[in-house]
């Protein structure tokens, strides 16, 4: 079955240390991109890429980083920098061909805990 | 900058009754809509998207949605509502980026209780 993986599914982590999330994706979609999920803010997008070895930032980069070394692959990392990581993140992938409504399909979610 | 209002962060409604969710969006373009349903601690799924033509786009699980462009509203409705229907919703706007695929703006949610 085609379709995006997200591991681990609970992750919890001391204040300090980085940690990374992974994202898989079999969709064969060019396009994936990361967001932050807290209660009652909806989802923000935290970085995307539409190609392998490119990236840009969404509009809450700040504290955390990424890297697009396969297609199938866009680890996030949440580094100490990050304010506030607790949250829950989830992974998205889209195609760049087609009807271009460039819909995105989600993964499961990442629920991160830092303490 | 695109954004998206919902203003219902909770709604009740009886099983069986018609369901209306509000989306209100702001951009300067013709925009591309979606609504996404995500059930606890899960993921989101599609559920329609509008781009072009019709401005009435029907979804899966019996969902439709209505693009009005006079009113900036792409509000989702449901004529029955079953109880498997409780989550939240969330209504987004994208805007194309150069090289192609979207960045998608959501709203804040409407969580949907389901009364039996």
């Amino acid at each position: 079955d085609g379709g995006i993986t997200q591991s681990p599914k609970y992750l919890f982590r001391k204040e300090g240390q980085n940690v990374t999330l992974s994202c898989e994706q079999n969709l064969n979609h060019d396009a994936m991109y990361w967001y932050r999920q807290d209660p009652g803010q909806g989802l923000r997008l935290i970085y995307y890429s539409q190609i392998v070895n490119d990236f840009q930032k969404g509009d809450i980069a700040e504290g955390y980083s990424v890297s697009r070394e396969k297609k199938e692959s866009f680890p996030l990392t949440v580094t100490s920098a990050q304010k506030n990581p607790t949250a829950f993140y989830l992974c998205a992938s889209s195609t760049l061909v087609g009807d271009r409504s460039y819909e995105q399909y989600f993964g499961p979610g990442t629920r991160l805990t830092v303490t | 900058a695109q954004s998206v209002t919902q203003p219902d962060i909770h709604i009740t409604v009886s099983e069986g009754a018609s369901l209306e969710l509000r989306c209100n969006y702001s951009y300067g373009a013709t925009p591309y809509l979606f609504w996404y349903v995500q059930s606890p601690g899960q993921g989101l799924q599609l559920l329609l998207k509008y781009f072009s033509g019709d401005t009435l786009v029907q979804g899966i699980k019996g969902f439709e949605a209505e693009f009005k462009r006079s009113q900036s509203s792409f509000n989702l409705r449901k004529p029955s509502v079953h109880w498997s229907d409780a989550a939240e919703y969330f209504c987004a706007v994208g805007a194309g980026v150069t090289g192609g695929g979207n960045k998608l703006t959501f709203g804040t949610g409407t969580q949907l209780k389901v009364e039996l």
